[in-house]
C-alpha cells in the first residue's frame, strides 16, 4: 500500500499561474483534506470532503478550489497563485471521523508539496 | 473559537531521559479529539497518540504517553527514554467530534533536540 500520494513533490509558479495539487489514498478511506503549512506554524486547514462527493471550506478556503473525483482522489486547485499562496501542502486522508471506535480516527498524511510562487 | 497552544518553540533533551511537550487548548465542544503528530526533517506528518475527552485513562503508544488534564484544558505528551531519532517538530492537534470531527486544528509546533 503507497498509503496517500502526491504529486507533484516542488513546484515553483509565477503570480497569475495556475495549477492543480494531486492527492490519491489507497486506504479506502471516506474523508480526504487539504492543509497548508507555513513557517512557525502549525497545519491549516484549506478544504475537506467529508465523503466522496462532497466538499466543505476549512479555516483558509480563500484562493483555492477543490475537487474530489472519486473516493480515491482529492484535488486542489490554485486558479491565480499568489506570493501569499508560497507553502507546503499536505494531503490527508482519515476514517469518517466518530465511526470506528476509540481510535480518534486519525489522518495518514501524504508526503507534502513544496510551492513556491514568485 | 477552538484554538491550541503549545508554549515551547524548542525544548532540548538528553538521550535517554523522558521529556514533556505541553500542550493547551480550549474548546466549547462537549466531544473532542487530541492527537499528537511527529514531524522529522524529512517532512512527513507522523500520528503518535490519540485522546479522547470522554476517555477515562490516559493514553499509552509504546514510549509515548498522554498527560490529559481535562479540567485544566491540557493534553501534554511525555516522551520516555528519548533516542536521537525523536529530534523532530511535535504537533498538537484536536478535532470537535460534535461538530462533525472534520475540522482539525494544530498548534504552532514544538521542536524537540535530543542530545547524545
Amino acid at each position: 500500500n503507497a498509503g496517500v500520494t502526491q504529486t507533484p513533490k516542488f513546484q515553483v509558479l509565477k503570480t497569475g499561474q495556475s495549477m492543480t495539487l494531486q492527492c490519491a489514498q489507497d486506504m479506502n478511506h471516506n474523508s480526504m483534506y487539504w492543509y497548508r503549512q507555513d513557517p512557525g506554524m502549525g497545519l491549516r486547514l484549506i478544504y475537506y470532503s467529508a465523503s466522496e462527493g462532497t466538499t466543505d471550506k476549512g479555516e483558509v478556503p480563500n484562493g483555492y478550489n477543490v475537487s474530489r473525483l472519486n473516493k480515491r482522489e482529492f484535488s486542489l486547485r490554485l486558479e491565480s497563485a499568489a506570493p501569499s499562496q508560497t507553502s507546503v501542502y499536505f494531503c490527508a486522508s482519515s476514517e469518517t471521523p466518530g465511526l470506528a471506535g476509540a481510535s480518534g480516527n486519525e489522518q495518514f498524511f501524504g508526503p507534502g508539496t513544496r510551492l513556491t510562487v514568485l | 473559537a477552538q484554538k491550541i497552544t503549545q508554549t515551547q518553540p524548542g525544548m532540548f533533551v538528553q538521550e535517554k531521559e523522558a521529556v514533556t511537550l505541553d500542550c493547551t487548548y480550549d474548546t466549547s465542544d462537549p466531544s473532542y479529539g487530541l492527537f499528537w503528530y511527529k514531524q522529522p526533517s524529512s517532512g512527513e506528518m507522523i500520528f503518535l497518540i490519540y485522546q479522547g475527552s470522554y476517555d477515562q485513562q490516559n493514553a499509552t503508544e509504546g514510549r509515548y504517553s498522554l498527560n490529559f488534564q481535562k479540567a485544566r484544558k491540557s493534553a501534554n505528551l511525555v516522551i520516555s527514554a528519548s533516542q536521537l531519532g525523536d529530534s523532530a517538530m511535535y504537533f498538537c492537534a484536536m478535532r470537535g467530534l460534535n461538530t462533525g470531527g472534520f475540522k482539525t486544528i494544530f498548534g504552532a509546533g514544538t521542536r524537540l533536540f535530543v542530545k547524545a
